[in-house]
C-alpha cells in the first residue's frame, strides 16, 4: 500500500507484484519527461523517458504513461524485485532546453 | 559515454570553513552544468545553472555569495560553499547538459548526473 510520510510517500509492494508510481508535473509547456531511480547516497539513474508526442513507452520491465490533459505521469514496474527498492523521481523539461525539474519522489519498498 | 564525476564524494568540515566540490564531464564537453541540492527524504532542488565562461544563474532563494560557482572550462564546474554552517549540510549533485540535435526549430538536450557529494558541516 501507499503512505504519505513527512516528505516522501512510500509504496510497499510484494516481490513479484507490479508497481505503479505516479507523478504530477507542473509545467504544461514541458515536452520531455524522464523517470529516475535514486539509491541511497547516489545520484539519479536514468530509467526511461518519454516525449509529449507519445502517451506510452515501454522498456525492459518498465512502462511510462503520459497523460498531458491532467499533467500526469506514471511508471509501471513489472515483476518488482528487491533491487528495485529505491526512490523514484519524475523530471520534466522543455526539450532539454530548460533545467530538469524534479517531482517530489516516491520511495518504493519491495517486500521479499 | 556521458559520464559525470564529482569530487569529493563526501566531506566533513567545521562550521565557518569553505568547501569546494568539483564536477567533471569525463567524455564529453558540456556548455551548461547544473547544481542541485537534496536534503534528506526530499527531492532534488535546482540551485543554479552554470554556463562555461559566464556567471552562473541562481534560483530564487539561493545566495550567490554563499554558493560560488565557477565554470572555467567545458569539462569542469566547481561549487564552493563559503563559510559553511550546519544547515548547509546536504547532498549536492551536479549535472551536465549535452546537445543532441534539432528537430525543426527545436533543439534537444540531455542532462547527465554526477554521483553526488555528501557535505556534513559540524
Amino acid at each position: 500500500g501507499e503512505s504519505v510520510g513527512l516528505h516522501l510517500p512510500t509504496l510497499s509492494v510484494q516481490e513479484g507484484d507490479n508497481s505503479i508510481i505516479n507523478c504530477a508535473y507542473s509545467n504544461s509547456a514541458s515536452d520531455y519527461f524522464i523517470w529516475y531511480k535514486q539509491e541511497s547516497g547516489k545520484g539519479p539513474q536514468f530509467i526511461i523517458d518519454i516525449r509529449s508526442n507519445m502517451d506510452k513507452r515501454q522498456g525492459q520491465r518498465v512502462t511510462v504513461l503520459l497523460n498531458k490533459t491532467v499533467k500526469h505521469l506514471s511508471l509501471q514496474i513489472a515483476a518488482t524485485q528487491p533491487g528495485d527498492s529505491a526512490v523514484y523521481f519524475c523530471a520534466e523539461t522543455y526539450s532539454g532546453n530548460t533545467p530538469l525539474v524534479f517531482g517530489k519522489g516516491t520511495r518504493l519498498s519491495v517486500i521479499a | 559515454g556521458a559520464v559525470v564525476s564529482q569530487h569529493p564524494s563526501w566531506v566533513i568540515c567545521k562550521s565557518g570553513t569553505s568547501v569546494k566540490i568539483e564536477c567533471r564531464s569525463l567524455d564529453f564537453q558540456a556548455t551548461t552544468m547544473f547544481w542541485y541540492r537534496q536534503f534528506p527524504k526530499q527531492s532534488l532542488m535546482l540551485m543554479a545553472t552554470s554556463n562555461e565562461g559566464s556567471k552562473a544563474t541562481y534560483e530564487q532563494g539561493v545566495e550567490k555569495d554563499k554558493f560560488l560557482i565557477n565554470h572555467a572550462s567545458l569539462t569542469l564546474s566547481t561549487l564552493t560553499v563559503t563559510s559553511a554552517h550546519p544547515e548547509d549540510s546536504s547532498f549536492y549533485i551536479c549535472s551536465a547538459r549535452v546537445f543532441r540535435g534539432t528537430s525543426g526549430r527545436t533543439s534537444y538536450n540531455e542532462q547527465f548526473f554526477g554521483p553526488g557529494t555528501r557535505l556534513t558541516v559540524l
